[in-house]
């Protein structure tokens, strides 16, 4: 199973709902990393996991909560979002954080904040 | 991070091999290159990562200028599958936690 999975795949929300992204994947990965892409641009990095401990936060507002409970998953939760915030956001794991890693992608959660 | 430059753009027609240039001018000697696409409506997908010699694999090769200031990706028949955003990224090898940071990237389009 070379699978990331990501749910929701559209998830459409007010300003004062709180919702979870959620990501998993069983290829054993140890690293799990959450980005934002908006239109026409390029992925940015939010969070880094690294055996199930934060080990990157790109300075991304506390609004946006990451998680992740075991090896396996990873979720993001959201409360208070602004319009700006939508987006899609992808969900990467790789077998370790290093530069020889090749990182597997999910096909994103698309998130439209009203 | 260091930093690369690639085209915004290029253009293939469909069966024809495709040379996606980077240019990374700054590499330091711990930096990994990878190479990276995104087809449209999808996540970004591996292709390829070289340090100093060229690699090949079963979808691209690439080739790595001796100075390692330049590298190539090289389809070596484009379908119309391969349209999509390619990003070429560096990587130190130096640090334990070396996350992606994606440029703009090349917009390959294949003509049938």
């Amino acid at each position: 199973d070379t699978e990331v999975t990501q749910t929701p795949k559209h998830l459409v929300m007010g300003m004062t709902n709180k919702k979870s992204l959620k990501c998993e994947q069983h290829m054993g990965h140890r690293a799990m990393y959450w980005y934002k892409q908006k239109a026409k641009k390029p992925p940015e990095l939010m969070f880094v996991y690294s055996y199930e401990k934060l080990s990157i936060n790109e300075s991304v507002p506390s609004r946006f909560s990451p998680e992740c409970p075991n090896s396996s998953l990873l979720n993001l939760h959201l409360h208070a979002l602004q319009p700006e915030d939508s987006a899609l956001y992808l969900c990467a794991s790789s077998q370790r954080s290093g530069a020889y890693n090749e990182q597997f992608f999910g096909p994103g959660t698309r998130l439209t904040v009203l | 991070d260091a930093k690369t430059t690639q085209p915004n753009s290029m253009e293939s027609n469909e069966e024809e091999p495709v040379h996606l240039p980077c240019n990374h001018s700054t590499i330091s000697g711990t930096d990994y290159i990878h190479w990276y696409r995104q087809l449209p409506s999808q996540g970004p997908e591996y292709v390829i990562h070289g340090l100093t010699s060229n690699v090949n694999n079963r979808m691209a090769s690439l080739a790595i200028a001796e100075d390692r200031k330049s590298s190539t990706l090289i389809l070596h028949r484009a379908t119309l599958r391969d349209a999509a955003v390619y990003y070429c990224i560096l990587r130190d090898s130096n640090s334990g936690n070396t996350p992606l940071v994606f440029g703009k990237g090349t917009r390959l389009s294949v003509i049938a």
